[in-house]
């Protein structure tokens, strides 16, 4: 099965200018996952959407970060102004029915790497 | 606070050599506690996850409360194990339970 699709792949951008990231969960997933990994760090989470709700935002810097996933499926993530501190991947994930990410395996897309200037 | 820590950036063997990539964790409540595995140009994959108590590509782990650890193993290293470990855990059962990544240990294996 196609796995995650994210674009773009690459993103260089000066600060307080605006960026938006695109993800295309696999097919049937309804748990959709953006982290962000700094340089040298694990992947945090952002925010956490079971089809088109929002189900955990609590790290996402709301003065500046948005997130949507209309119609429950493709989700993007904006960041406006963006600050050099976000410079970072942003991995976006997908799970089966989010039931606890015990028994749902998430399945990470290959990232875009944020630079900002 | 929920936390993991991967005490070594770095962890450098030889082939044939074993593997301990540490791994400690905090957690008020009962953890599941996962590896996930980046190799080079590839994307981040579940590895391992203890609630089912597998073996991976020769790796186990051994969930220890007591000292809560997490440390995943290998009697001999390959030089195909070489990649980016990452222990995670998750805060529940509920529909919005998360994972929580450690910062990584990148395993270098040596010819």
């Amino acid at each position: 099965e196609a796995g995650v699709a994210q674009s773009p792949r690459y993103k260089i951008i000066e600060k307080r200018q605006s960026v938006a990231f695109w993800c295309n969960p696999i097919s049937g997933h309804a748990t959709l996952y953006w982290y962000q990994q700094i340089l040298g760090q694990g992947p945090k989470l952002l925010i956490q959407f079971q089809n088109n709700g929002v189900v955990d935002d609590s790290q996402l810097p709301k003065d500046r970060f948005s997130a949507e996933r209309l119609k429950g499926v493709d989700s993007t993530l904006k960041i406006q102004p963006a600050k050099l501190e976000d410079s970072a991947v942003y991995l976006c994930a997908s799970s089966l029915d989010g039931q606890g990410a015990i028994y749902n395996e998430q399945f990470f897309g290959p990232g875009t790497r944020l630079t900002v200037l | 606070a929920q936390r993991v820590t991967q005490p070594e950036k770095l962890l450098s063997v030889f082939k044939g050599a074993p593997v301990e990539l540490k791994c400690n964790y905090s957690y008020s409540g009962s953890p599941e506690l996962f590896w996930y595995v980046q190799y080079s140009r590839q994307r981040l994959q579940l590895l391992l996850r203890h609630i089912s108590r597998e073996s991976i590509k020769g790796f186990t782990a051994d969930l220890n409360k007591g000292e809560t650890s997490f440390h995943l193993k290998k009697p001999f290293a390959q030089e195909e194990d070489s990649a980016m470990y990452y222990c995670a855990l998750s805060s529940g059962y509920s529909s919005a339970s998360k994972i929580i990544f450690g910062s990584g240990t990148r395993l270098s294996i040596r010819p």
